[in-house]
């Protein structure tokens, strides 16, 4: 069962680069990994996704080593709305039943 | 397209009652998976379901808790016989099927308090 950890919070201010980065020393191989974003009594919204390598969209950049014991969400010039708290998903779903371990959170303050 | 609804937002209950919480996967979505989240805590893996069937509920209190998810109709979530401790946000996530690398896609949650 993948074990995933990420930073408690992190500080940023407005227009820098915030990289977070989850550790899941457990990933299997058929494991893909899912970052979400969440802000207060709101349910978590879909960043973005990977499996290897790195993944682009409008709002994220997804680093993935070739490990894949780890991953990188990095969320650029961010802005005050950015301040939320971000999670990772490492999973893997199949028929036979799903292991799903959400990190515990990164709480992301973007300043002024 | 509407997205994942969850019904009621917020519920209240005395000790000892029961609390049912519903879930309406987005259309096209025949896979619902539930979540708790404690106050200032992250989100918690109760239990994965598609139409009828209970694919893992390894993450699901052994008593008190059940989850269904009818041919027609919501996925439910029951909570009996209601205690403090399970004041929490409940969110049910869904999506299209159950590859690997589907997306979830969540709901707004249900905010139980239990006074």
């Amino acid at each position: 069962l993948a074990k995933t950890t990420q930073p408690i919070s992190m500080d940023s201010y407005e227009g820098q680069e915030v990289n977070i980065t989850c550790s899941h020393n457990n990933i299997a191989t058929n494991d893909y990994i899912t970052w979400y974003q969440q802000f207060p009594s709101q349910g978590p919204r879909f960043i973005i996704q990977g499996y290897k390598t790195k993944v682009t969209n409008e709002v994220a950049s997804l680093f993935i080593p070739a490990d894949r014991k780890s991953s990188t969400l990095s969320l650029p010039r961010v802005s005050l709305s950015d301040t939320a708290v971000y999670y990772c998903l490492v999973g893997e779903v199949k028929a036979a039943g799903n292991k799903l371990t959400f990190g515990g959170g990164t709480r992301v303050l973007v300043k002024p | 397209n509407a997205g994942v609804m969850q019904n009621p937002r917020h519920l209240v209950r005395r000790r000892g009652q029961e609390a049912r919480l519903r879930c309406s996967p987005m259309k096209g979505h025949s896979h619902v998976y539930w979540y708790r989240q404690l106050p200032e805590e992250g989100l918690k893996f109760m239990v994965y379901l598609q139409k009828e069937n209970i694919i893992d509920e390894s993450g699901m209190p052994k008593e008190r808790f059940s989850a269904e998810f009818p041919k027609e109709g919501p996925s439910i979530l029951r909570i009996q016989q209601v205690v403090r401790g399970d004041s929490a946000a409940y969110f049910c996530a869904s999506s299209p099927g159950g590859k690997l690398s589907d997306t979830q896609y969540f709901g707004p949650g249900t905010r139980l308090t239990v006074l």
